[in-house]
């Protein structure tokens, strides 16, 4: 299958300070790329859908100037925290979409969050 | 009424026993399936993709989906202990759209 990577796997940051997380396609391009955060013991949490080249489209609830989310390429979406805080540590997760008529989506293997 | 219900168990069974996983959804116009294994701490893992009704077979994996029913199923042979995780059922109406989850079911095989 398709492989989706993420960096750092994990993250520990002082609050009041901004963390970048990269969520790469490996082998193959990704047109459309998803942001998810999800807390111990439930479901992932949809936060945003990103396209490259355009701006990210963010799901009800979500502050965008909060969380910055760049498609600059079609193998690559960040997803910058700003100003993090405690009640932002979390599991963050990409996915993206091979577009190959499969429609089907892969997922990265999370980055976990600890703010201070 | 939730989009899509899972039932989050957990459900407990013994090594070689059928395990049986399902979700309802309400949205008709859902049609590509997913079935999603994840690790404690780990992203998802693709198990299994269909699109529209039908059965689909991957080794000890079968899912059937019953748009007529907005129903699908993850049917589990001779389980593992490797097994032992939670499956989560996804699906969408079209591309470049973001699946919707159901909560997860916890899965726990014994040896």
């Amino acid at each position: 299958g398709a492989v989706v990577s993420q960096h750092p796997s994990w993250v520990i940051c002082k609050s009041g300070t901004s963390v970048k997380i990269e969520c790469r396609s490996l082998d193959f391009q990704a047109t459309t790329m998803f942001w998810y955060r999800q807390f111990p013991k439930q479901s992932l949490m949809l936060m945003a859908t990103s396209n490259e080249g355009s701006k990210a489209t963010y799901e009800q609830g979500v502050e965008k100037d909060k969380f910055l989310i760049n498609h600059a390429s079609l193998t690559l979406s960040t997803l910058t925290v700003t100003s993090a805080h405690p009640e932002d540590s979390s599991f963050y997760i990409c996915s993206a979409e091979t577009g190959t008529g499969q429609e089907t989506q892969y997922f990265g293997p999370g980055t976990r969050l600890l703010v201070l | 009424q939730k989009e899509v219900e899972q039932d989050p168990g957990p459900l407990s069974v013994p090594e070689g026993a059928i395990v049986s996983l399902n979700c309802t959804y309400s949205n008709s116009a859902f049609q590509y399936f997913m079935w999603y294994r994840q690790y404690s701490r780990k992203g998802p893992e693709l198990l299994m993709y269909t699109y529209s009704s039908g059965n689909k077979e991957d080794g000890r994996f079968t899912a059937q989906v019953d748009k007529s029913s907005k129903y699908i199923s993850l049917f589990i042979r001779d389980s593992q202990p490797s097994d032992s995780a939670t499956y989560l059922c996804a699906m969408k109406s079209q591309a470049g759209t973001a699946l919707i989850f159901g909560k997860g079911t916890t899965l726990s095989v014994s040896s």
